[in-house]
């Protein structure tokens, strides 16, 4: 298996642009977890689906952050519009049953 | 409210001898812990993890313990080797079974010289 599949691996956009970062999960785990990496704030979760459904959007720091899963193979973080602050390295990670969390290699995005 | 704290931002230890990270909660609802390690541009990779149920789980040459009482869990590295230089995260969630919402600590750096 490929394992976690994420793209852009790195993103440099301008403030106010809208930012949209992919995620493919492994095939056949059911749940998907977006996280943030910051200097300050350390590695915190977002949000996150089972079988393709929002669960737990409690982490998404503003309404400018939207995520969604349309199929169990796809996943998307949206930053609408993107500010400086949302510069940080994106994680996506999915897991199946009875198992640990497998992370993508992160999308480092720079918001200037 | 950081319920997840690695204090030691940084390691260093000489190859062969023990390198010994730790971590501390506040939570006593957390049940599951686990210990990541990862590499620059990658994302973290699981090492091993501990259910509340234990209090030592050992993988070759990676050992956790976990004391309750103290709220404390340890990862023991012996002997290290080179390789296992990279930041380590302590994470943790109340349940093995579901989501397993995970709380990181901030990490250690750790260094293995030779």
């Amino acid at each position: 298996d490929a394992g976690v599949i994420q793209s852009p691996r790195h993103e440099v956009t301008e403030m106010g642009q809208e930012v949209t970062l992919r995620c493919k999960p492994i095939s056949g785990h059911d749940y998907l977890f977006w996280y943030r990496q910051t200097m300050m704030r350390g590695l915190e979760l977002l949000i996150y689906f089972n079988n393709n459904v929002p669960i737990d959007d409690s982490g998404m720091p503003e309404d400018r952050f939207s995520a969604k899963m349309p199929n169990a193979s796809f996943s998307t973080l949206k930053i609408q519009p993107s500010e400086p602050r949302d510069s940080a390295v994106y994680f996506c990670a999915s897991r199946g049953r009875k198992e640990t969390q497998y992370f993508g290699p992160g999308t480092r995005l720079l918001v200037l | 409210d950081q319920q997840v704290k690695q204090n030691s931002p940084s390691l260093s230890v000489q190859e062969g001898r023990i390198s010994i990270l730790n971590c501390d909660y506040t939570n006593s609802m957390f049940d599951y812990f686990l210990w990541y390690k990862k590499y620059p541009a990658e994302g973290p990779t699981f090492l091993i993890s501990i259910s509340s149920i234990k209090d030592k789980n050992e993988d070759g040459r990676f050992t956790v313990f976990l004391n309750k009482s103290a709220k404390h869990l340890s990862l023991h590295i012996v002997p290290s080797q080179p390789g296992d230089s990279a930041v380590y995260f302590c994470a943790a969630s109340r349940s093995i079974q579901g989501a397993q919402k995970l709380v990181f600590g901030q990490g250690t750096r750790l260094t293995i010289n030779p």
